[in-house]
């Protein structure tokens, strides 16, 4: 099993772009999840979903879109960037919700705006 | 919602030495606190968790402590390796309904093992 997979591991935007942030998970969870990981600041939850068809904002939701069509796939939509999404992204899943498990997380994406 | 307090923010300590990582939460309803670590470059990977029916987990070197009343606990590891260096994080998540897998993450702790 490949585990929880994102892509591209680095990009660079310019303001005003858009772009998407892949995550793929090969572990039938429904539970998936997108953090963003800043300095000092932990993790902090952008955007979840607790299957196919349904997502709900986290803590820090503003600028990002995201859909769940399957369950293996989440991506994590930048409609408009701005040098404040620069920070390291990671995307999760779990098990099954409601239940106490971990979570296992993809190697992150690394997103520079300029 | 919940708020995670984690310190210290960075920690060294002598090769073979113990280190202990300590976390706060605020809401009472947390019931399970897993721990990750983090290296360079990776995601952050479960080392060890705990449920709130118990007191303590150990698992080799490792070990977690839960204080329910007091609402903190602690990352205890013992004879320190450099392989130990990393990026530690505490989080803190509740099974109901309304806040399925949602984990409230610490600011995290560095720590360096020196041989």
């Amino acid at each position: 099993n490949a585990g929880v997979t994102q892509t591209p591991k680095f990009q660079v935007l310019k303001t005003g772009q858009s772009m998407t942030l892949q995550c793929a998970q090969d572990m039938n969870h429904e539970y998936m999840s997108w953090y963003r990981q800043d300095p000092g600041m932990g993790l902090r939850l952008i955007h979840y979903s607790v299957g196919a068809g349904i997502t709900d904002q986290g803590e820090v939701p503003n600028g990002y879109n995201v859909s769940r069509s399957t369950t293996e796939d989440f991506p994590l939509r930048l409609l408009s960037a701005a040098p404040s999404q620069t920070s390291v992204y990671f995307c999760a899943s779990s098990y099954s919700p409601g239940a106490l498990t971990e979570a296992f997380f993809g190697q992150g994406t690394r997103l520079t705006v300029v | 919602g919940e708020n995670v307090e984690q310190h210290p923010s960075t920690l060294s300590v002598q090769e073979g030495d113990s280190a202990v990582i300590k976390c706060t939460y605020s809401d009472s309803a947390s019931n399970y606190f897993p721990w990750y670590k983090q290296e360079l470059g990776k995601g952050p990977q479960l080392i060890i968790d705990i449920r709130s029916n118990v007191g303590e987990k150990k698992d080799q070197r490792i070990a977690v402590t839960l204080n329910k009343t007091a609402k903190h606990f602690s990352l205890h590891i013992t004879e320190t390796q450099p392989e130990d260096s990393a990026v530690y994080f505490c989080a803190a998540s509740k099974g109901a309904t309304d806040s399925w897998g949602k984990f409230q993450f610490g600011a995290g702790t560095q720590v360096v093992v020196t041989p």
